[in-house]
């Protein structure tokens, strides 16, 4: 079946330290893929895609590459912020399910220090 | 961009009572909509689709005579959490469909904080 595993958190960075979520999904066909984010409080807001092998999905200084070979979206950041600190959810679409079945890591915390 | 806002944003009601929570589309004619539930630190749990004008379709697990799903309109969806019990409690959020080109994207509403006593 179709399922997203993301890195264990909470991780604890420094501010402008770097920032490596891992995210590998099982899937059969091309999915796409997602990161969300949460701040506290709040709903999801979508924070990058990528919808085939190779896609790099970007916004606001984070990336993620689709990697068909190795099933990963892995999430980046070169330098965070204390403000980047939420809860980040790796999530896939399977294909031909017209987005009604999107599945969700169980999400990364992510704590960044002054 | 498209927004989803819900209402209210966070009860307090004692068990037995029932609470409604509103899912609205501000800017956009949501065909379908998602409602999830959040447990403290874990993942969405997808509860049912509620699709406009029809019956919402209910996830293994998920009572339908407990959580009541309306979509009467493109722009409107509600839960209802009838005879609500302490294990109810939890964080609601729902997300509306865009089909504008491709891939689909979900927006997702600010969530709807239940608070059984």
């Amino acid at each position: 079946g179709n399922s997203v595993t993301q890195m264990e958190g909470p991780v604890t960075l420094s501010e402008e330290a770097f920032l490596t979520i891992n995210c590998t999904y099982t899937a059969t066909g091309y999915p796409s893929l997602f990161w969300y984010v949460q701040y506290p409080g709040e709903g999801l807001q979508l924070l990058l895609k990528a919808t085939k092998a190779d896609d790099k999905g970007s916004n606001k200084g984070f990336e993620a590459t689709y990697r068909k070979e190795t099933t990963s979206f892995h999430l980046e950041k070169g330098s965070v912020q204390v403000s980047d600190s939420a809860v980040y959810f790796c999530a896939l679409s399977p294909p031909n399910t017209g987005g009604f079945k999107t599945i969700f890591g169980a999400g990364t915390r992510l704590f960044v220090k002054a | 961009g498209a927004v989803v806002s819900q209402h209210p944003s966070w009860v307090i009601c004692k068990s037995g009572t029932s609470v409604k929570i509103e899912c609205r589309s501000l800017d956009f004619q949501a065909t379908t909509m998602f409602w999830y539930r959040q447990f403290p630190k874990q993942s969405l749990m997808l509860m049912a689709t509620s699709n406009e004008g029809s019956k919402a379709t209910y996830e293994q697990g998920v009572e339908k005579d407990k959580f009541l799903i309306n979509h009467a309109s493109l722009t409107l969806s509600t839960l209802t959490v009838t005879s609500a019990h302490p294990e109810d409690s939890s964080f609601y959020i729902c997300s509306a469909r865009v089909a504008r080109g491709l891939p689909y994207e979900q927006y997702f509403g600010p969530g709807t904080r239940l608070t059984v006593t």
